[in-house]
């Protein structure tokens, strides 16, 4: 079963715009992971946050972790038809390696 | 360079037939995944291996088989038992040393049905 759910299935914004997406997950977490996957390709890394941080920037992209509400967001500022791309959250319960990836989010940037 | 390198990126497969995807890593992880991805959809995992010679069955391990007899191939053999083989099959890998590790992903080998 899905631990990870993305929010909203497909966001459709204009280039400039601030993006922001959400990840739930249902059991207690190690770490959340978000990637990127341009269409055809492989999914490419973007951050991993860990159960106790609660925010994390990498550039344009910041990620919150706010584990009492089993919940993640995603927000990518200042986008750019580049960003355009499916987003995937990716839970670690921390038993093994195994990671756990939602539906994903499919980011549409309109130049 | 350094990365995961997934072969061939389109096979087709006939009725009844056994294929088998590769995968090759020079990043000297020690974890190998592979992973289904359907329209739309997000990664199930079929099998993994976090050393050499050992594997363990994931989410949809029906109708597959894997072996890791070096620490750099993970090949992926798609049965004819699995009914439904058509997705995008996605190989990963990781340092199986701490569980704070991302996973590096290669291209992925779109697989349909002649």
């Amino acid at each position: 079963s899905q631990q990870g759910e993305e929010d909203p299935q497909a966001l459709s914004i204009q280039e400039g715009e601030n993006a922001t997406m959400n990840c739930s997950y249902k059991t207690s977490i190690n770490n959340l992971q978000w990637y990127r996957q341009n269409s055809g390709r492989g999914l490419v890394h973007l951050i991993l946050i860990r159960s106790n941080e609660r925010e994390k920037h990498s550039g344009r992209l910041r990620v919150t972790l706010d584990t009492s509400k089993k919940s993640s967001s995603l927000l990518i500022t200042a986008s750019r038809a580049a960003d355009t791309a499916s987003y995937f959250c990716a839970t670690n319960r921390g038993d093994g390696q195994n990671f756990v990836f939602g539906p994903g989010t499919r980011l549409s940037v309109l130049p | 360079d350094g990365g995961i390198t997934q072969s061939p990126k389109y096979l087709f497969r006939k009725e009844g037939q056994n294929v088998t995807l590769s995968c090759e890593q020079n990043l000297n992880h020690d974890a190998m995944y592979w992973y289904r991805q359907d329209p739309g959809q997000g990664l199930r995992l079929i099998y993994y291996s976090q050393i050499v010679n050992d594997f363990q069955k994931g989410d949809i391990a029906e109708g597959y088989s894997v072996s890791r007899e070096k620490k750099e191939s993970f090949p992926l053999t798609v049965t004819s038992a699995q009914k439904n083989p058509t997705a995008f099959y996605l190989c990963a890998s990781n340092n199986g040393r701490s569980s704070n590790q991302p996973q590096h992903f290669g291209d992925g080998t779109r697989l349909s049905i002649l």
